[in-house]
């Protein structure tokens, strides 16, 4: 039973232009969510997080919206950078739960020169 | 800030023979880390929480005599792989949870190859 779900496993974007990552979740319980990148043989970098309580927070070009009655959430990139090109995990965890999070199965985003 | 360090970052081992992986937290004091695994292509599994001295709580399927973990300090945690088989070979990553904060911050991983 996946309670994250990054249905879109890839996704090529020109240079400058937005990127847009989609992400869904199953589990009403979760109330933080976040945004990772990886690179190969590399650990996940943090992005940026949205609390329940809020629809959007934004860092730079990174902003991520919360649609909690849909239980979707997205990570907008713009403008979009060679460098962005990487596989973006979301996840998500429950206050009470011993902080754990459950990741997606990632989107790996190209960004095309 | 908030910086996890791995060591080794690769390692092979042969068959039968344990392999230690260390995880800090470089900046900052964490009573809980987690050990994930990922498979290739594949999303990051979470294996184990491990808390700061008392024991690891292990997810489902993991079993806790083959992967040994030990917080002993608020900045160090050690999964030891028992007994390595072939079928261990992964990628190992550490994460550490910031006190008072959501996010994890992650260590660079760990390559396991057992031959």
């Amino acid at each position: 039973d996946q309670q994250v779900k990054q249905n879109s496993p890839s996704l090529s974007v020109q240079e400058g232009r937005i990127s847009i990552l989609n992400c869904d979740y199953t589990n009403s319980m979760f109330d933080y969510f976040l945004w990772y990148k990886k690179y190969p043989a590399e650990g996940p970098t943090f992005l940026i997080s949205i609390s329940s309580i809020k629809d959007k927070n934004e860092d730079g070009r990174f902003t991520v919206f919360l649609n909690k009655s849909a239980k979707h959430l997205s990570l907008h990139i713009v403008p979009s950078q060679p460098g962005d090109s990487a596989v973006y995990f979301c996840a998500a965890g429950a206050s009470g739960s011993a902080r754990q999070l459950t990741f997606g199965s990632g989107t790996q985003l190209t960004v095309l020169p | 800030g908030a910086v996890v360090s791995q060591h080794p970052s690769w390692v092979i081992c042969k068959s039968g023979t344990s392999v230690k992986i260390e995880c800090r937290s470089l900046d900052f004091q964490a009573t809980t880390m987690f050990w994930y695994r990922q498979f290739p292509k594949q999303s990051l599994m979470l294996m184990a929480t491990s808390n700061e001295g008392s024991k690891a709580t292990y997810e489902q399927g993991v079993e806790k005599d083959k992967f040994l973990i030990n917080h002993a300090s608020l900045t160090l945690s050690t999964l030891t792989v028992t007994s390595a088989h072939p079928e261990d070979s992964s990628f190992y990553i550490c994460s550490a949870r910031v006190p008072g904060r959501y996010e994890q911050y992650f260590g660079p991983g760990t390559r396991l190859t057992v031959t």
